[in-house]
């Protein structure tokens, strides 16, 4: 089955930095990644997502680059904000996408 | 709650009992999923169901129940024989040509 695995656990950084968090995954198969967003106490939510047929896709201030052959894909977050501070999630899954492998996760902290 | 509501947000349980926790979409989707959460900690799956009256087990289905009668509806039973029920607990559905997941708010379960 797929595994997926993402560095680093935890990510401090100073407010207006950027934020690169990396996730590597096992299975050829895969083509569709998606990123989720866990505020404290909540729901993880989807921010975004990339399919294999891409390289590259960008939304404001975060985007998420993948590279095929070396099966990782990383999410970068330019101008850091407080409000980013969250656990973030990376995941795979494979064409039918009926089932999404989840990453260990990120805690990124964004200091003031 | 996005189209999918499980409740409640808190539940406390006594040692030797069993606890059913609701998950309700109105998304029309057809596949629905349980994550457990530990602090810290990333998402496992206990259950997953792609299609009313079939379900199948996750990577931690022990020590769990669940039913699928319904499209909408996708309960989980914490049994006595789950030893450490104490998390938080996420559904999630999904709709078929439809990649992304959607979560539920969450069911923080404590045993007491």
């Amino acid at each position: 089955g797929e595994n997926v695995e993402q560095h680093p656990s935890t990510l401090s950084v100073q407010e207006g930095d950027s934020a690169v968090i990396k996730c590597t995954y096992s299975d050829s198969a895969s083509n569709y990644f998606p990123w989720y967003k866990q505020e404290l106490g909540k729901r993880p939510q989807l921010i975004i997502d990339i399919r294999s047929n891409v390289g590259e896709k960008k939304d404001q201030r975060i985007a998420v680059t993948l590279n095929k052959t070396a099966k990782h894909f990383s999410l970068h977050i330019t101008e850091t904000q407080p409000e980013d501070s969250a656990v973030y999630f990376c995941a795979a899954a494979n064409n039918a996408g009926n089932m999404l492998t989840f990453g260990g996760g990120t805690r990124l902290m964004v200091k003031p | 709650d996005g189209g999918i509501t499980q409740s409640p947000k808190y539940l406390f349980r006594k040692e030797g009992q069993n606890v059913t926790l609701s998950c309700e979409q109105n998304l029309n989707h057809d596949a629905m999923y349980w994550y457990r959460q530990d602090p810290g900690q990333g998402l496992r799956l206990i259950y997953y169901s792609q299609i009313v009256n079939d379900f199948q087990k996750g990577d931690i289905a022990e020590g769990y129940s669940v039913s699928r009668e319904k499209k909408e509806s996708f309960p989980l039973t914490v049994t006595s024989a789950q030893k450490n029920p104490t998390a938080f607990y996420l559904c999630a559905s999904k709709g078929s040509g439809n990649y992304g997941y959607t979560f539920g708010s969450g069911t923080r379960l404590t045993v007491v």
